[in-house]
């Protein structure tokens, strides 16, 4: 069975703190994506990775930065979290070349609160 | 004007029920994704589809393409059909998804 594996359902972060938000999959995709979702809005494009090493800004970026080291994981980092940094954040993957790949499979998603 | 629209919003069907789901787009796209997200986060891909008409199960999904327009259908609906639903195309420009906003579906016994 395919796997995206998030590391944490939910978490509790201060404001200011450093957060790493960790995704592993193990179907040897290339492309790998960050998405944050809040209510009304639908989901929204922070970061995605279509190889080791290399990253690309999506829709949202700021206040985030990602480390793809190996193909099988992508982290999100939250340099210096905030309130408005509060929400799910969903990984994906998909195979394919280029961006976007075809058929994409998500993680369980981990539901970030900043106090 | 969002560039993926769902409707309805919200959904209530009694068990058994026949459900259906819109999605209109108004970007040329290489495909469009059904997705299923259940109370908890998790999102599970249902279709993918670029043309015509695809069925797993009871779960329909079709789409127009001239007419930017794709559905999905829920035969013989059940409690545990209860979730959020998501359509997403993928932008034949810039190769990125493009969700809506999703649709939450409540089934009661």
């Amino acid at each position: 069975d395919v796997k995206v594996t998030q590391s944490s359902r939910y978490l509790v972060k201060r404001t200011g703190e450093k957060v790493f938000l960790e995704c592993v999959q193990d179907m040897d995709h290339e492309n790998m994506f960050w998405y944050r979702q809040d209510p009304g809005l639908g989901l929204r494009l922070i970061y995605f990775s279509y190889d080791v090493k290399m990253k690309e800004k999506g829709d949202i970026p700021e206040g985030y930065s990602v480390s793809r080291e190996k193909k099988e994981r992508f982290s999100l980092i939250l340099e210096s979290a905030s309130t408005n940094q509060t929400s799910m954040y969903l990984c994906a993957s998909s195979s394919g070349t280029g961006m976007g790949g075809t058929e994409a499979f998500f993680g369980q998603g981990t539901r970030l609160t900043v106090v | 004007k969002n560039e993926v629209e769902q409707s309805p919003q919200n959904l209530t069907a009694q068990e058994g029920e026949f459900i259906t789901i819109n999605c209109s787009y108004s970007v040329g796209i290489s495909a469009l994704h059904w997705l299923q997200q259940h109370p908890g986060g998790g999102i599970v891909s249902l279709f993918m589809l670029s043309s015509g008409k695809k069925k797993h199960g009871r779960l329909i999904a079709t789409i127009n393409i001239q007419e930017k327009h794709s559905s999905l259908h829920i035969t013989a609906s059940h409690p545990r059909d209860s979730a959020v639903y998501i359509c997403a195309v993928r932008s034949y420009n810039t190769d990125k998804l493009i969700f809506g906003t999703g649709t939450r579906l409540q089934v009661f016994p």
